[in-house]
C-alpha cells in the first residue's frame, strides 16, 4: 500500500475488555515497530518485529500486552482485561531493514483507544 | 537504557525567525538521529535524519547539526512560517537495535 494503514481509528471499551488494534505496513518492509503516545506525551517503544527474528518486546508495559505478526506483514497488538491507563493513541511504524538496524520509520495514523 | 532528553518543551518565534531546538542522548553506540514533525491529531512526519559519519545534514530550510562527544544534536529551522507550528520530536536508538526513544517533544508555535 501507500503507506501504514491501521485500524481501527477510534475504538471506545470498557474497563477490563480486550481489544485487538492492527497494522498493514508499507509493502516490502520488512521492519514493523508499535508505539503509545498518551496525551500531551511522546511516544513510547512498545515492541519491534524485523522478520522471522524474535520480537523485541522489552517495551511492553505488562503481560496484558502481546502482540503477533503474521506471515512477515500484517501486525496485531492485542491488550486483554484493559485499564484506564491503558487510553492512548497506539502507532505502528514500518522500514525497510538492511545491514543497519537504524532505518527511517514512516507511521500510521494511529488507533485512538479510550477506555471507560 | 538510552535515554533522550529534548529541549525546549514550547517555543514561541515570530514568523520569519530562526528555531532551534536541543536533544541529548545516553547511548554512546547510537548511530541514527531522526527528528519527526507532528501536527494536532495527526501521524508524526519524518522531516530530516542524519548519521554518526557526518555533522550536519541540510534539506531547504531545515538542519540537523550531531556533536557525537558531546552526545547532542539539533534541529534548526530557518526563515520560520505559521505552518511550521507543531510538535517536533527527535528521537535515537540504543545501539544498532532499530527501536527509538523519543524526547518529549518541543511545542513550536510560529506567530504570524
Amino acid at each position: 500500500g501507500a503507506g501504514v494503514s491501521q485500524s481501527p481509528s477510534n475504538k471506545v471499551t470498557e474497563k477490563g475488555k480486550d481489544v485487538e488494534l492492527r497494522c498493514d505496513p508499507i509493502s516490502g518492509h520488512t521492519a514493523l515497530y508499535w508505539y503509545r503516545q498518551s496525551l500531551g506525551q511522546g511516544l513510547e517503544f512498545l515492541i519491534y518485529f524485523q522478520g522471522n527474528s524474535a520480537p523485541d518486546k522489552s517495551g511492553l508495559p505488562s503481560d496484558r500486552f502481546s502482540a503477533e505478526r503474521t506471515g512477515g506483514s500484517v501486525s496485531t497488538l492485542t491488550i486483554q482485561r484493559t485499564q484506564q491507563e491503558d487510553s492512548a493513541v497506539y502507532l505502528c511504524a514500518s522500514s525497510l531493514y538492511g545491514t543497519d538496524a537504524n532505518q527511517p520509520q514512516h507511521f500510521g495514523d494511529g488507533t485512538r483507544l479510550s477506555i471507560l | 537504557g538510552e535515554n533522550v532528553e529534548q529541549h525546549p518543551s514550547t517555543l514561541s518565534v515570530q514568523e520569519g525567525d530562526s528555531a532551534v531546538i536541543k536533544c541529548t542522548y545516553s547511548d554512546s553506540a547510537s548511530n541514527y538521529f531522526p527528528w519527526y514533525k507532528q501536527e494536532l491529531g495527526k501521524r508524526p512526519q519524518l522531516i530530516i535524519d542524519i548519521r554518526s559519519n557526518v555533522g550536519e545534514k541540510k534539506d531547504q530550510r531545515i538542519a540537523v547539526t550531531l556533536n557525537k562527544t558531546a552526545k547532542h544534536f539539533s534541529l534548526h529551522i530557518t526563515e520560520t512560517q505559521p505552518e511550521d507550528s507543531a510538535v517536533y520530536f527527535c528521537a535515537s536508538p540504543p545501539g544498532n537495535t532499530g527501536k527509538l526513544i523519543f524526547g518529549q517533544g518541543t511545542t513550536l508555535q510560529v506567530k504570524p
